[in-house]
């Protein structure tokens, strides 16, 4: 059982460069979150899912692509990239979204942008 | 969308009990409280969670008063290990039928020798 699994663990990238972050688990989990987490500071919900098809907007949406077209994966698409969006991305899951189920995070996705 | 509130920092020597509260005076009926904590470069990772009273568990225990607006982590005899920071997470927020989960900004924790 390897849990949340995100790939790649660093990526540099130059601005107006498209990619896409990737992140699997293998619970069986129907919630799946993409945070980010700025330098000293909290973590920020981007985009989150409730399952396979159903996906909204967090409080800091702009910018990133999702979609969720298996309950294994949660892939996030930065579309045009920008020095802002240099972060480590952390994608998390739990069972069902209910504040009962503990979030399971990932080791986290370390994005420089220059 | 509602927040909790959290000390910014504590320090504290190896030995001693810390006590972490958080405020969530906006907490629906249906909300429980969860604690994570978080090591440099890593993820957060469940420490305990409640909905009332007290709960402990191995590593915490957790306060939570009758009117359930606060909540109060409690970590027994702190090591150098413990140094991280510590979040309390109550939700979701938004309208029903969303599930917005919002961090604050956590309590960093540092322990001293």
């Amino acid at each position: 059982n390897a849990g949340v699994t995100q790939t790649p663990k660093f990526q540099v990238l130059k601005t107006g460069q498209s990619m896409t972050l990737q992140c699997a688990q293998d619970m069986n989990h129907e919630y799946m979150s993409w945070y980010r987490q700025d330098p000293g500071m909290g973590l920020r919900l981007i985009h989150y899912s409730v399952g396979a098809g159903i996906t909204d907007q967090g409080e800091v949406p702009n910018g990133y692509n999702v979609s969720r077209s298996t309950t294994e994966d949660f892939p996030l698409r930065l579309l045009s990239a920008a020095p802002s969006q240099t972060s480590v991305y952390f994608c998390a899951s739990s069972y069902d979204g209910s504040s009962y189920n503990e979030q399971f995070f990932g080791p986290g996705t370390r994005l420089t942008v220059l | 969308l509602a927040k909790t509130t959290q000390p910014i920092s504590m320090d504290s020597y190896e030995g001693q009990e810390v006590n972490i509260t958080c405020s969530h005076n906006n907490i629906a009926t249906n909300d429980y409280i969860t604690w994570y904590q978080q090591f440099p470069s890593q993820g957060p990772r469940f420490i305990i969670q409640g909905y009332k009273t007290k709960v402990t568990n191995e590593v915490a225990s957790l306060f939570i008063p009758a009117d359930r607006k606060s909540s109060t982590l409690s970590l027994p005899r702190v090591s150098l290990s413990d140094t991280a920071v510590y979040y309390c997470l109550v939700g979701p927020r938004g309208t029903s039928g969303t599930y917005k989960y919002i961090f604050g900004t956590g309590t960093r924790l540092k322990v001293l020798a």
